[in-house]
């Protein structure tokens, strides 16, 4: 699987948007990116995956450079409920199981 | 509906102890995976299931970890002889289908183990 870098915290103003970063120069072409979240004390919670084209759903919405080496998860309107560790992960289609980094801590401030 | 579920959320054990950690996915999925997440750090993969098939369980640390799904629901997570090193919040997560793309999976609240 590919490696990621992602920058190790953040923070953002409540109800701005939030842009975490994610570069994974390595990434294959069979490989999706997936973005997902984990809230203090409990498991991580699935938000978006993509393989080239922008994707968006009710969470987020994700952007991936047309060379597919980085993306970027746009929050559009934080929340402090958003606060978390999101992890940015390439996936292989044929893999099982979820290959974690040590994400970007987000601290949604008041 | 339910979510995955996990018993107990805190054990503490003593150091050579074992223990058993459980995990109650949710209805009629098929795969269940298991993850340890050391403080700090992203969850590590330790194994997974299809149905009752341990098809991985090439991330369990030692052969003092054991896991088994039975009847292709509940799972439970067994270490031996803990050590200090054993320490660690354990997840667990189940998805509907039999891996890929097409299934997300859910985690549960995970198991934070304290060995002393």
């Amino acid at each position: 699987d590919a490696k990621t870098t992602q920058p190790p915290s953040m923070d953002c103003a409540e109800g701005r948007a939030a842009n975490l970063p994610c570069n994974h120069s390595t990434i294959s072409g069979n490989e999706y990116v997936y973005w997902y979240r984990q809230i203090h004390s409990q498991g991580p919670q699935y938000i978006i995956h993509g393989l080239k084209n922008n994707e968006t759903n009710e969470m987020a919405s994700l952007i991936i450079t047309e060379d597919r080496k980085s993306s970027t998860l746009i929050l559009p309107h934080a929340t402090l409920r958003d606060t978390a560790v999101y992890y940015c992960i390439p996936r292989r289609g044929s893999a099982r199981q979820l290959t974690f980094g040590s994400g970007t801590q987000l601290t949604v401030l008041p | 509906g339910a979510g995955v579920s996990q018993s107990p959320r805190y054990k503490v054990a003593k150091r050579g102890q074992d223990v058993a950690l459980r995990c109650d996915p949710i209805s009629g999925h098929v795969s269940l995976f298991w993850y340890q997440q050391a403080l700090g750090q992203g969850p590590e993969f330790l194994t997974y299931f299809q149905n009752e098939a341990q098809l991985d369980k090439s991330g369990l640390p030692s052969d003092r970890f054991f896991a088994e799904r039975p009847e292709g629901s509940v799972s439970t997570l067994k270490i031996q002889r803990t050590q200090q090193e054993d320490s660690a919040v354990y997840l667990c997560a189940s998805s509907l289908g039999a891996g890929g793309l097409r299934y997300e999976q859910y985690f549960g609240p995970g198991t934070r183990l304290t060995v002393t």
